[in-house]
């Protein structure tokens, strides 16, 4: 089955390191994002990537960086310069044409501990 | 300010019966796109519904329709004779200009609970 899968489901860091979650997608999308949600709060864009190699900054990358150097994966590393890290973070793709829809994976909660 | 803004942080409904979700949108764009998520408690995003800015007919699919008011920027869902399974919280995104779709930027969104 086509799809987005993101790992791990839960993830723990201790303050000062890095850490990097996984975002693989077989739907064969150009395009794939990285979505940062606060409880009970809405998404909020950390980074996107339209093709392989290129990438672009949202609305809220500082402390975060991205690769893009195989169509099916778009890794995510917290580091330590994101001062407060614990959130759920959702990863998504999409055709590319404007009014298509994102797929979005399931999600991987990251607490700093 | 927002640029999607949902006023309703909870909502309940009977089961049966329809309700409405309400979006209103800020932009000076001509050409965007608005969309609607679902998102129960596993936290996955489920894509329900999508109105373009030059589309003339309200969007359906099934038992949600999009109320598209241009004029007062509003893009209401409403959900007919709702389940126990639409139990969940509800994102209202628009999509600007010529943006990839997932370049959106979301509302807060709004909690429906579905009463037996």
């Amino acid at each position: 089955d086509g799809g987005i899968t993101q790992s791990p489901k839960y993830l723990f860091r201790k303050e000062g390191q890095n850490v990097t979650l996984s975002c693989e997608q077989n739907l064969n999308h150009d395009a794939m994002y990285w979505y940062r949600q606060d409880p009970g709060q809405g998404l909020r864009l950390i980074y996107y990537s339209q093709i392989v190699n290129d990438f672009q900054k949202g609305d809220i990358a500082e402390g975060y960086s991205v690769s893009r150097e195989k169509k099916e994966s778009f890794p995510l590393t917290v580091t330590s310069a994101q001062k407060n890290p614990t959130a759920f973070y959702l990863c998504a793709s999409s055709w590319g044409p404007s009014n298509t829809e994102a797929f979005f994976g399931q999600g991987t909660r990251l607490t700093v501990v | 300010a927002q640029k999607i803004t949902q006023t309703q942080p909870g909502m309940f409904v009977q089961e049966k019966e329809a309700v409405t979700l309400d979006c209103t949108y800020d932009t000076s764009d001509q050409s965007y796109g608005l969309f609607w998520y679902k998102q129960p408690s596993s936290g996955e995003m489920i894509f329900l519904i999508y109105q373009g800015s030059y589309d003339e007919q309200n969007a359906t699919e099934g038992r949600y329709s999009l109320n598209f008011q241009k004029a007062r920027k509003s893009a209401n869902l409403v959900i007919s004779a709702s389940q126990l399974g639409d139990s969940a919280m509800y994102f209202c995104a628009m999509r600007e200009g010529k943006t990839n779709a997932g370049k959106s930027t979301f509302g807060d969104g709004t909690t429906l609970t579905v009463k037996p």
